[in-house]
This record gives structure tokens, sequence and C-alpha cells, in this order.
């Protein structure tokens, strides 16, 4: 069974970079698409953006400007960079991996989360 | 942005219940809709993908439907371990987004 495990600071302070990383374990990070999602305390879910195994990647336009996420297939591991956060990017963090379909295609539905990590943008 | 509403927002309702939640699309989206329930401190649970199509794992008492615009989420009849918050997702275009919840309490 594949799982997901969210990792990295806790607490950022305003203006700087949140960094989070997801490791996946039971499983192999190829041939699949990984996601990460986000939930401000007490509200919905938002999803921030994907990245394919071979490192090519979506954005939310509401995003795009300070996101980056990358691959590390050796490690297992795609990793998660919001630069220049405020009090708005609090918020429960999640990693999570798009369903798989017939014939080794892909959905852009969520089949198996992280956790989850609360990062609290606060001086 | 497709934008996705769910309604409603609160439901309280007893175990043995049947019921029905509501999500409609600000445009078409055939059936690239999903179903999760999350419970207070967890991750997302998946439980209907393509609008209908049960996750595997998931009680049959959970069934979705519909299709285009307007979407619902049935629970047969609701067992303890069901209250929780509800959402769904559309995977028809990018940026992918979610409705706002309904909440399922006990009455």
């Amino acid at each position: 069974q594949v799982q997901l495990q969210e990792s990295g600071p806790r607490l950022v302070k305003p203006s700087e970079t949140l960094s989070l990383t997801c490791t996946v374990s039971g499983g192999s990070i190829s041939p699949y698409y990984w996601s990460w999602i986000r939930q401000p305390p007490g509200k919905g879910l938002e999803w921030i953006g994907y990245i394919y195994y071979s490192g090519s990647t979506i954005y939310n336009p509401s995003l795009k400007s300070r996101v980056t996420i990358s691959v590390d297939t050796s490690k297992k591991q795609f990793s998660l960079k919001l630069t220049s956060v405020t009090a708005a990017d609090t918020a429960v963090y999640y990693c999570a991996r798009h369903q798989t379909a017939v014939k080794g295609t892909f959905l852009n539905f969520f089949n198996f989360w992280g956790q989850g990590t609360l990062v609290t943008v606060s001086s | 942005d497709i934008q996705m509403t769910q309604s409603p927002s609160f439901v309280s309702a007893s175990v043995g219940d049947r019921v029905t939640i509501t999500c409609r699309a600000s445009q078409g989206i055939s059936s690239w809709l999903a179903w999760y329930q999350q419970k207070p401190g967890k991750a997302p649970k998946f439980l209907i993908y393509t609008a209908s199509n049960l996750q595997s794992g998931v009680p049959s008492r959970f069934s979705g439907s519909g299709s285009g615009t307007d979407f619902t989420l049935t629970i047969s009849r609701l067992q303890p371990e069901d209250f929780a918050t509800y959402y769904c997702q559309q995977a028809n275009s990018f940026p992918l987004t979610f409705g706002g919840g309904t909440k399922v309490e006990i009455k």
C-alpha cells in the first residue's frame, strides 16, 4: 500500500519561502502524477499543482508566480516551494497521488493522500 | 476557473437516514467529478470517481450520479462512521477545483 509523508518546517516567517517534501513509500514514484493540495484551518481544499515523475508540471494560476514543484526519483520524493508567504498561506498541506485508470492512463483525482502537515506563517 | 458549489453546507441527520448532497459546476464537466470524505484532523478519503464509480473498499451505501453540471452524492443508510465533511472535485480542466464542503452532523 502506497504511503505518503509530508515533512518540513511547521513555522515560516512572512515573506520567506515555505518548503515541504513528500516521501513516497510502499510503491514507486514512477510513472505517476503527484499533487500538492492545501487546506486553511476550518476551510476548504485548494489544489496547488502537480508534477509528473518525469518532471513536467502544471500549477494553479492563482499561485503560479510563487510555486515550484520538483521531483527526485532516486529518493522517491517530490517537493513544494512557495515563496513570499503571508498569513494567508497558513494551511494544512497535503501531498497526494493521482488515480491510475485503465491501460495506464491517469485521472486527475486523488486516491492516495499524505496525513497532512500544518504550516503556520507568523513572525 | 470552474466553480464548484455544494449544497447544503450542513446536514443534520440521524443514523439510518438517507442523505443527499448536491454539487453544481459553473460549466459542464461531463462526468469528471469525484467525491471525498474528510474527518476532523484527517486527510480526505477518496469515495467516488467519474461521478458514479465507487472506489474499491468504499461501502455500497455510498453512490454518486450526475453529469454535465449537476451531481449528487447519496448515502442510503447513514452509519455512525459517516458523520464527516464531504467535498466534490472537478477534473475537467485546470486548475482542479473543489466544492466548499458539506458537513454531515448528528441530529
